[in-house]
């Protein structure tokens, strides 16, 4: 079983909709929670990051951690065409090579 | 600052031949990361360095793959005698000094094709 599990979709959704991405991971080490876009054929880039329970928004984005149950989410409002593609969670722990764990990511279409 | 940098972006070679990677990180940033992307997988960690020393390497760096980062500067990764199976997207990443503050920043990556 991986350390991070995440639907690998894909997910086909109308401009406008609210998209929900999540992960669950095993390792309750785990302290600091990331999400990152990539697309095609580029290097992903962090959309945000979090290390407690709750809610975090930036903008259209909301990032929701549940430690007790393992669980991270990303929310996206207002979608737009220019959302559409591969989102990957990671998560680490802050001791030592603080190296990232990522999920197999989703790939996300918004369709105009 | 113009962020990670990664040279080549492509690269197809023939099975058994050497190749080699440059990353060139944010110049403030001491920590290091080499990733290995597949198609469809999220990134796998490969190693790290911390200025010029690399201290931790992942079980799927076999011996054929050699990473080096002198004077805690640029880093170069190597793989030895090329097999099919090391066909993926090669990512470096870099990060401050607190990787969790401000998350990893990475480049666009070298994609290797062994053929």
């Amino acid at each position: 079983q991986k350390e991070v599990e995440q639907d690998p979709g894909p997910l086909s959704v109308p401009e406008g909709a609210i998209v929900s991405l999540n992960c669950t991971y095993s390792n309750s080490a785990f302290q600091y929670f990331m999400w990152y876009r990539q697309y095609s054929r580029k290097g992903p880039e962090l959309l945000m990051y979090t290390y407690s329970s709750g809610n975090k928004e930036d903008g259209r984005f909301t990032a929701q951690v549940d430690k007790s149950s393992k669980y991270i989410s990303l929310f996206i409002r207002d979608s737009q065409p220019s959302d559409s593609a591969t989102y990957l969670c990671a998560m680490t722990i802050i001791q030592g090579a603080q190296k990232l764990v990522f999920g197999q990511g989703t790939r996300l279409t918004i369709n105009p | 600052d113009t962020g990670v940098s990664q040279d080549p972006r492509h690269k197809i070679t023939k099975r058994g031949q050497n190749v080699t990677f440059r990353c060139d990180p944010i110049s403030e940033h001491n920590r290091l990361y080499w990733y290995r992307q597949t198609l469809g997988q999220g990134p796998e960690f490969l190693t790290y360095f911390q200025n010029e020393a690399q201290l931790e390497k992942s079980r799927l760096l076999s011996d054929r793959f050699s990473a080096e980062r002198p004077k805690g500067s640029f880093s170069t990764l190597e793989i030895q005698r090329t097999e099919q199976g090391d066909s993926a997207m090669y990512l470096c990443a870099s990060a401050s000094r607190w990787a969790g503050q401000d998350g990893y920043t990475f480049g666009s990556g070298t994609r290797l094709t062994v053929v």
